[in-house]
């Protein structure tokens, strides 16, 4: 049972590349969300899937696009990537019944991207 | 405008002694807050969380108090372990359309002396 996996773990772009972030979760979980994180600011929500079929918009959404393939898995798309992107990317997906007490988003491990 | 606040960015606390960590908000539509800690190169892992119902809920050596009225938030670890030192972000959720919707504070780093 791996949880969330993420990849790749690190890459470096330049400015004007396109990439896609992957993301799967193995725990049957119907929501699926993006985050970035910057230094000295706590996580942000860049895009959500609430269940297979659906996304929207979180906070931070501009410069990105997503695809909710299937129940498992949610890719994050930069389309012409910005130095202003560089930052570390997490994926995470919950539980759509919520359990008193263990209401948690089980996050992956990251992708650390660099836009140059 | 941020939503979700930790105004302490570390933190240094004896091994053995209590570790409070506070986080404030400002929306009072939030309807949980929770508490996750993160280690250098991995993703966050859940600790706690607490409806917005409750003022207080206990996990082993971890205890969270919410205090509505001031729209603060506290974490007590008790007693201090070395494995504790990492940085505590506070979030705080609104279900919406199906969805968790988590507002992260900018995290506090821990550290647990010897």
């Amino acid at each position: 049972n791996a949880g969330v996996t993420q990849t790749p773990k690190f890459q470096v772009l330049k400015t004007g590349q396109s990439m896609t972030l992957q993301c799967a979760q193995d725990m049957n979980h119907n929501s699926m969300y993006w985050y970035r994180q910057d230094p000295g600011m706590g996580l942000r929500l860049i895009y959500y899937s609430a269940s297979e079929g659906t996304t929207d918009k979180g906070e931070v959404p501009n410069g990105y696009n997503v695809s909710r393939l299937n129940k498992r898995e949610f890719s994050l798309r930069l389309e012409s990537a910005a130095p202003s992107q560089t930052s570390v990317y997490f994926c995470a997906s919950s539980d759509h019944w919520w359990r008193e007490g263990r209401n948690e988003q089980f996050f992956g491990p990251g992708t650390r991207l660099t836009v140059l | 405008d941020q939503q979700v606040k930790q105004n302490s960015p570390s933190l240094s606390v004896q091994e053995g002694r209590i570790s409070i960590l506070n986080c404030d908000y400002t929306n009072s539509m939030f309807d949980y807050f929770l508490w996750y800690k993160k280690y250098p190169a991995e993703g966050p892992t859940f600790l706690i969380s607490i409806s917005s119902i409750k003022d207080k809920n206990e996990d082993g050596r971890f205890t969270v108090f919410l205090n509505k009225s001031a729209k603060h938030l506290s974490l007590h670890i008790v007693p201090s372990q070395p494995g504790d030192s990492a940085v505590y972000f506070c979030a705080a959720s609104r279900f919406i359309q199906g969805a968790q919707k988590l507002v992260f504070g900018q995290g506090t780093r821990l550290t647990i002396n010897p």
